[in-house]
C-alpha cells in the first residue's frame, strides 16, 4: 500500500543544520513529483519545496529560499530535505507529500529549534 | 505573491447542519489550481478537492466546492462528527503551492 515514512527530525540548536528523509513505496515513485510542507503552531500550513520527478527542477518558498535544498534518489525511492542555519521559526512537524497535488501525505516527523 | 484569506477563522456548528467555508484570493487564480485539505490533530493532512470542486478518491460527496477567480467555496452538506477539524485551501501549480490561514471547524 501507499506509504511515506519521514524520519531525521528532532532537536537541533540555532544555526545547526540537519536531514529530513522520506521513504516511499507502493507507487512508482520517479513518476511523481514529491513535495515538503510544514505545519507550525502559529502558522498552519506551510509549502516549503517541490522537486520534479526527475530531480531536475526544484521550486522553494521564499520563506526559505537559501536555507533549504530537496533532493531526491529514485533508485532508492527517497525524498531528503537539507536545512541549513537553522532558526527557531523552524520548529514545526515536516511532512513530505506526494504529487504536485498533495494526494497523500507522510505522518511527518518533528523538528525543535532550541538552544 | 498570492495570499488566500480563509473566512471565517473559526465556525462553531453542530452535526447535521450545513457548513461553508470560504476562500478569498488575492488575485486570480484559475480554478484547475485549486484544492482543499482536511486536518485532524494528531494526523496528517488529506486532500479533499482539487480543480476546485473534484473530490479526491474516497472522499464523500457530501463534500463540495465551486467557485471561480478569486472566490471560492466548500460546502460540507451535511455534518457528520468526524467532519470537525480545520480545512485549508491552497493555490498550486508547477512551480509553487500557497496555504489560506485554515478555517476551524468545531462542534457547536
Amino acid at each position: 500500500q501507499l506509504q511515506l515514512l519521514n524520519s531525521g527530525g528532532g532537536l537541533v540548536r540555532p544555526g545547526g543544520s540537519l536531514r529530513l528523509s522520506c521513504a516511499a513505496s507502493g507507487f512508482p515513485f520517479s513518476d511523481y513529483y514529491m513535495s515538503w510542507v510544514r505545519q507550525t503552531p502559529g502558522r498552519g500550513l506551510e509549502w516549503l519545496s517541490y522537486i520534479s520527478s526527475s530531480g531536475s527542477m526544484t521550486s522553494y518558498a521564499d520563506s526559505v529560499q537559501g536555507r533549504f535544498t530537496v533532493s531526491r534518489d529514485n533508485t532508492k525511492n527517497s525524498l531528503s530535505l537539507y536545512i541549513t542555519n537553522v532558526r527557531p521559526e523552524d520548529s514545526g512537524l515536516y511532512f513530505c507529500t506526494r504529487g504536485i497535488l498533495a494526494d497523500f501525505w507522510g505522518p511527518g516527523t518533528l523538528v525543535t529549534v532550541s538552544s | 505573491e498570492i495570499v488566500l484569506t480563509q473566512t471565517p477563522g473559526t465556525l462553531s456548528l453542530s452535526p447535521g447542519d450545513r457548513a461553508t467555508l470560504s476562500c478569498r484570493a488575492s488575485e486570480t487564480v484559475g480554478k484547475d489550481y485549486l484544492a482543499w485539505f482536511q486536518h485532524k490533530p494528531g494526523q496528517p493532512p488529506i486532500l479533499l478537492l482539487y480543480g476546485a470542486y473534484n473530490r479526491a478518491t474516497g472522499v464523500p460527496d457530501r463534500f463540495g466546492g465551486s467557485g471561480s477567480g478569486l472566490d471560492f467555496t466548500l460546502t460540507i452538506s451535511r455534518l457528520e462528527p468526524e467532519d470537525f477539524a480545520i480545512y485549508y485551501c491552497q493555490y498550486y501549480d508547477t512551480t509553487r503551492a500557497i496555504f489560506g490561514g485554515g478555517t476551524k471547524l468545531q462542534i457547536k
